[in-house]
């Protein structure tokens, strides 16, 4: 079983739709980060969550970190074609270690 | 700075040959990771090292996989004896001392295609 459940695994919409993803768990964690990979290129960090409960915004995307610190959601308003891409969460299983990826959200943003 | 550089970035071998990819991290960073990803996947760990010292090795990596990082500078990555299963996009990536959590920067990959 994967220790990150990412939901939907690949959405497809149109321009100007809001969608929401998400990263699910049943364990705790201090942190997690979300990152965002394009076609043929690395992932670019876009966030790090720590508290629970905890939302931050990057312009058009908004995180949170579930409570229980279990759990996060990305939510996108009005999608742009430049949003397409994989969407990653990931997280520190222990303190000082290296990241786990969940296994994605491929979204693409049809114009 | 100009960020973490992998090369090449492309790399077709044929079967049961060796191949080696080198990976700049950036500079102030003493954390360098290798992941490997397969389409539509994410990332899966490989290795990483803090400094000279490799720190971790997954229990996925064949005894084929060696890496190091000489001197806490770059970094290399070799298969040998290579297997179709082997195609991937092999990641690296640098970081500030993990205990903080701080995010990665990541490469750009090697796109391996073994034929």
């Amino acid at each position: 079983t994967q220790l990150l459940e990412q939901s939907p695994q690949f959405l497809s919409i149109q321009e100007g739709e809001n969608l929401t993803v998400y990263c699910n768990s049943s364990s705790v964690f201090s942190s997690l980060q979300w990152y965002r990979q394009e076609p043929g290129e690395g992932p670019v960090l876009l966030v790090t969550v720590v508290t629970g409960g905890e939302v931050k915004k990057l312009k058009r995307l908004t995180f949170q970190f579930g409570d229980a610190r279990k759990d996060s959601s990305l939510h996108i308003t009005a999608a742009q074609p430049g949003d397409t891409g994989l969407y990653l969460c990931a997280v520190f299983v222990t303190s000082g270690s290296r990241l786990t990826f969940g296994e994605g959200t491929q979204l693409t943003v049809n114009p | 700075d100009t960020g973490v550089s992998q090369d090449p970035r492309h790399k077709i071998t044929k079967r049961g040959q060796n191949v080696t990819f080198r990976c700049d991290p950036i500079s102030e960073h003493n954390r360098l990771y290798w992941y490997r990803q397969t389409l539509g996947q994410g990332p899966e760990f490989l290795t990483y090292f803090q400094n000279e010292a490799q720190l971790e090795k997954s229990r996925l990596l064949s005894d084929r996989f060696s890496a190091e990082r000489p001197k806490g500078s770059f970094s290399t990555l070799e298969i040998q004896r290579t297997e179709q299963g082997d195609s991937a996009m092999y990641l690296c990536a640098s970081s500030l001392d993990a205990t903080r959590g701080y995010g990665y920067t990541f490469g750009s990959g090697t796109r391996l295609t073994v034929v």
